[in-house]
């Protein structure tokens, strides 16, 4: 089962455009990661958020943590053709050992020149 | 390239029969796990190895079963296979240090049975 659930499912917009996803979730988390997927490939690890920070920064990405909602968000800025991808959260539960991911369901963002 | 290796990339088989794949993992991981990408399940975690020994056990069917080897390459088997198995699937490694556990995935493995 998911443990994630991404939304929206999928969002397309033009190039240049900033792109945002959410990402829900049910149990208690140590940290909290976000993935890439191209289109039939292995997922790319792109940021880590650890439960007790709100807020992280990479590049163009931005990662927001509400652990009191079990929420987050992934901000793409400025994107780009290249950024079209499936996005998928991804959460560590302390219950089942720091090691295993649980993933969501995933955004399929489609970026459009 | 992340540098976890899977093979074969694609493997066609019938409905019934047994497969195996193959994924050797970043050097210096010692930490695998095999998932499932379906359209209808999603990416499902299926089970992790940690230096050999089995480590964590997620939605894996009894007709799979995986082992790691001395060397840390990991094998995935799955036997009695049914049309319903088609899917991708995918290797991935870490270090498992603390709870900061980043994963590098292979490019996969795309079983057709049919």
């Amino acid at each position: 089962s998911q443990q994630g659930e991404e939304d929206p499912q999928a969002l397309s917009i033009q190039e240049g455009e900033n792109a945002t996803m959410n990402c829900s979730y049910k149990t208690s988390i140590n940290n909290l990661q976000w993935y890439r997927q191209n289109s039939g490939r292995g997922l790319v690890h792109l940021i880590l958020i650890r439960s007790n920070e709100r807020e992280k920064h990479s590049g163009r990405l931005r990662v927001t943590l509400d652990t009191s909602k079990k929420s987050s968000s992934l901000l793409i800025t400025a994107s780009r053709a290249a950024d079209t991808a499936s996005y998928f959260c991804a959460t560590v539960d302390p219950n089942f050992g720091n090691e295993k991911l649980t993933f969501g369901t995933g955004t399929r963002l489609t970026i459009i020149p | 390239d992340s540098g976890v290796t899977q093979t074969p990339k694609h493997l066609i088989t019938a409905t019934g029969q047994r497969v195996t794949l193959r994924c050797s993992p970043r050097s210096g991981d010692l930490s695998v796990y095999w998932y499932q990408q379906s359209l209808d399940q999603g990416l499902q975690f299926l089970i992790q190895y940690y230096n050999g020994e089995e480590r964590a056990k997620g939605n894996i069917l009894e007709r799979f079963s995986a082992q790691q080897f001395p060397d840390l390459h990991s094998e995935l088997n799955l036997s009695s296979l049914e049309l319903g198995d088609s899917a991708l699937y995918f290797c991935a490694s870490s270090v498992a240090v603390g709870f900061k556990n980043i994963q590098y995935f292979g490019a996969g493995t795309r079983l057709s049975v049919l």
